[in-house]
């Protein structure tokens, strides 16, 4: 497809569980951000690559988290050990250039709900 | 201070009225602004650019001050479907970060 896809859609995992969420940016597109969103807030930044590097990472609320992009396309970002607190929208974004001023792209997000 | 300030609202006017909102942001450094609305359960999709001499699109205009550091959004002759969250977006501290505000929410009323 065009946009960016995530997946999956909707995950449900128990307190303890490790999680996997994938994102597939546009094409060709050199940016890739993730948000995390809990209900009634704005995305809050988690984490920046361009290409396949991390070049921010300042976002990410502790150790358990971890993203990767290591070709510089696909990013999966890793959350260990869930909590309870994790239970939010994660949401990826890409964008064409490394540039600011150039419009990012969402996908609809991953709805992690941990029990 | 946040990044990128919004006042979270709900500002609930009637259909046909104007209203405006606020975003203030913290990085004096930053070029690029943007407006974008969410929709309930739905992703963020851009709704306007920010440039220094102001940003017109129909019913929508889009200003910077950048000497008090606030961006606004005026949107007129609102519509029922206009309703939503309308996000701010400031680059933050580091250059290529993307920082949103908690985003303002809108209903207009019949």
């Amino acid at each position: 497809g065009a946009g960016v896809s995530q997946s999956p859609r909707y995950k449900v995992a128990k307190r303890g569980q490790d999680v996997a969420l994938r994102c597939d940016p546009i094409s060709g597109h050199v940016s890739l951000f993730w948000y995390q969103q809990a209900l009634g807030q704005g995305p809050e930044f988690l984490t920046y690559f361009q290409n396949e590097a991390q070049l921010d990472k300042s976002g990410l609320p502790s150790d358990r988290f971890f993203a990767e992009r290591p070709e510089g396309s696909v990013s999966t970002l890793k959350i260990q050990r869930t909590q309870q607190e994790d239970s939010a929208v994660y949401l990826c974004a890409s964008r064409s250039s490394g540039e600011a001023n150039t419009e990012a792209f969402f996908g609809q997000g991953t709805r992690l709900t941990v029990v | 201070r946040k990044e990128v300030e919004q006042d979270p609202g709900p500002f609930n006017v009637p259909e046909g009225a104007t209203v405006a909102f606020n975003c203030t942001y913290s990085n004096s450094a930053s070029q690029s602004f943007f407006w974008y609305r969410q929709d309930c359960r739905k992703e963020p999709k851009l709704l306007m650019s920010v440039y220094s001499s102001g940003n017109e699109d129909g019913r929508f205009t889009a200003q910077l001050n950048r000497a008090s550091q606030y961006i606004s959004l005026l949107i007129r002759d609102s519509k029922l479907s206009d309703s939503a969250t309308y996000l701010c977006v400031a680059p933050g501290r580091g250059y290529q970060k993307v920082t949103f505000g908690t985003g303002t929410k809108l209903q207009v009323i019949p």
